[in-house]
């Protein structure tokens, strides 16, 4: 069985500076995929950026960039610029592609999040 | 975009309840979440085809369907005050999956 860690339960930043979420998780499988999911005091979840382990290049979406150490097991995301509409919890999940009953979309295996609070 | 109903829900224990989604067009694979109070949340089952093909640590109190057009229903029998939390549906395409509003279940 999958397991993500996020091992920072909250983090603040100042507006407009630059921020590190960690995550870690554990799996043997080698075809993956890998997200930051967002989800505001509105609760709607929101995918910030995703990443397939057999990628080396790390993704990239606008200000959120990650860093994906697949040796390590490691998948960081780092916010830049940060803007008070960053505030909000942030989840890391894992997806391994599943073929159970011919669909390929797997189960998304949360990590506890990280509470993320943006100070003007 | 991935739509949940109802909003807002209370019921007292030993109760049944049905939650409704309705998938983002053109999704066909539902799948459902429940997140308790600042925890992430934990995949319950998925539907694909009208058939449950992958299933979560979760008792048979909590099963499902999905109709011809896709949308789904989430039943749970036998409410626990345990069962209060957020239930999140998501769609998915291409391996991501979107995540509706969710329905806030409280068991009293």
């Amino acid at each position: 069985a999958q397991t993500v860690t996020q091992s920072q339960p909250e983090m603040s930043v100042q507006e407009a500076e630059t921020v590190t979420l960690s995550c870690t998780y554990d799996t043997s499988e080698n075809n993956y995929y890998l997200f930051w999911y967002k989800q505001p005091p509105s609760r709607q979840m929101i995918l910030v950026i995703r990443q397939e382990a057999y990628k080396q290049q790390n993704a990239t979406e606008n200000r959120f960039s990650v860093n994906f150490q697949k040796a390590a097991k490691s998948f960081s995301l780092k916010i830049s610029d940060s803007q008070l509409g960053d505030t909000a919890m942030y989840f890391c999940a894992f997806m391994k592609p599943s073929n159970a009953g011919g669909t390929s979309y797997g189960k998304l295996t949360f990590g506890q999040g990280t509470i993320l609070t943006v100070h003007p | 975009g991935v739509t949940q109903s109802p909003t807002h829900l209370i019921k007292t224990r030993g109760q049944q309840v049905t939650l409704r989604c309705s998938p983002k067009s053109g999704h066909d694979t539902v799948s459902w979440y429940q997140q308790a109070l600042g925890q992430g949340p934990q995949f319950i089952f998925q539907y694909y085809e009208e058939e449950e093909r992958q299933r979560g640590n979760f008792p048979d109190r909590f099963s499902g369907h999905q109709f011809p057009n896709y949308s789904s229903e989430l039943n749970v029998n036998a409410l626990l005050l345990g069962d209060s939390a957020l239930y999140l549906c998501a769609s998915s395409v291409l391996g991501e999956q979107f995540f509706g509003p969710g329905t806030r279940l409280t068991v009293l």
